[in-house]
């Protein structure tokens, strides 16, 4: 079965920048197109951006094209997303899956807090 | 594509049967997903092409639509299916979901 790891909480100052992780288990990561998906408390789901780990290309939604950056490693069978210039916007659960159209696995979610 | 999901809320008993309503702003053809979310657990598609159930999704559950409408249909609540449920269109780039409906219990 596979499963998506992700790192643990953040709590980082405004001005910032941070990098979250998403582990694959139970397959290879380049079986999959590796989506992050933003929610703010109370709010809904917001896609983020995809990044295809067998060619690193990459694709984001217009609004996160200067905030975020996908990348992956093969190696560890893990994406990244680093946020930077962080402002209290960006205070959020971080959520990582997989799918080409739809998502079929989620990470549990990351909370950033951005306070100072 | 903006993605309007009906209701917000939804207040229903075991045993109960309920609908969840999505309209997209453009056609999409069938390229619709639902999903569960629930506290302390990994999001979990439930639908996909508008009414395919994922594997593992129990019958009770089913999805219809196309184009710009589409529901989700909950037949004989159980406990278990009290959550926050999303749609997700994936025509286009971006892909993008609804505000999502928390089912409640009554």
């Amino acid at each position: 079965e596979v499963q998506l790891q992700q790192s643990g909480a953040e709590l980082v100052r405004p001005g910032t920048s941070v990098k979250l992780s998403c582990k694959v288990s139970g397959d290879t990561i380049t079986a999959y197109y590796m989506h992050f998906v933003k929610q703010r408390p109370g709010q809904g789901l917001e896609w983020i951006g995809r990044i295809d780990p067998e060619d690193d290309s990459t694709k984001y939604a217009e609004k996160f094209k200067n905030k975020a950056t996908l990348t992956a490693d093969t190696s560890s069978n893990t994406a990244y997303l680093k946020l930077s210039s962080l402002t209290s916007e960006d205070t959020a659960t971080y959520f990582c899956t997989t799918g080409s159209y739809y998502f079929d696995y989620w990470g549990q979610g990351v909370m950033v807090t951005v306070s100072s | 594509v903006q993605m309007t999901q009906s209701p917000s809320y939804l207040a229903a008993s075991p045993g109960e049967s309920v609908s969840i309503s999505c309209k997209a702003s453009k056609s999409i053809s069938n390229n619709l997903a639902w999903y569960q979310e629930k506290p302390g657990k990994a999001n979990k598609l439930l639908i996909h092409s508008g009414s395919t159930l994922q594997s593992g999704t129990p019958s009770r559950f089913s999805g219809s639509g196309s184009g710009t409408d589409f529901t989700l249909t909950i037949r004989s609540l159980e406990s278990e299916d009290f959550a926050v449920y999303y749609c997700q269109q994936y025509n286009e780039y971006p892909p993008t979901f609804g505000a999502g409906t928390k089912l409640e219990l009554k």
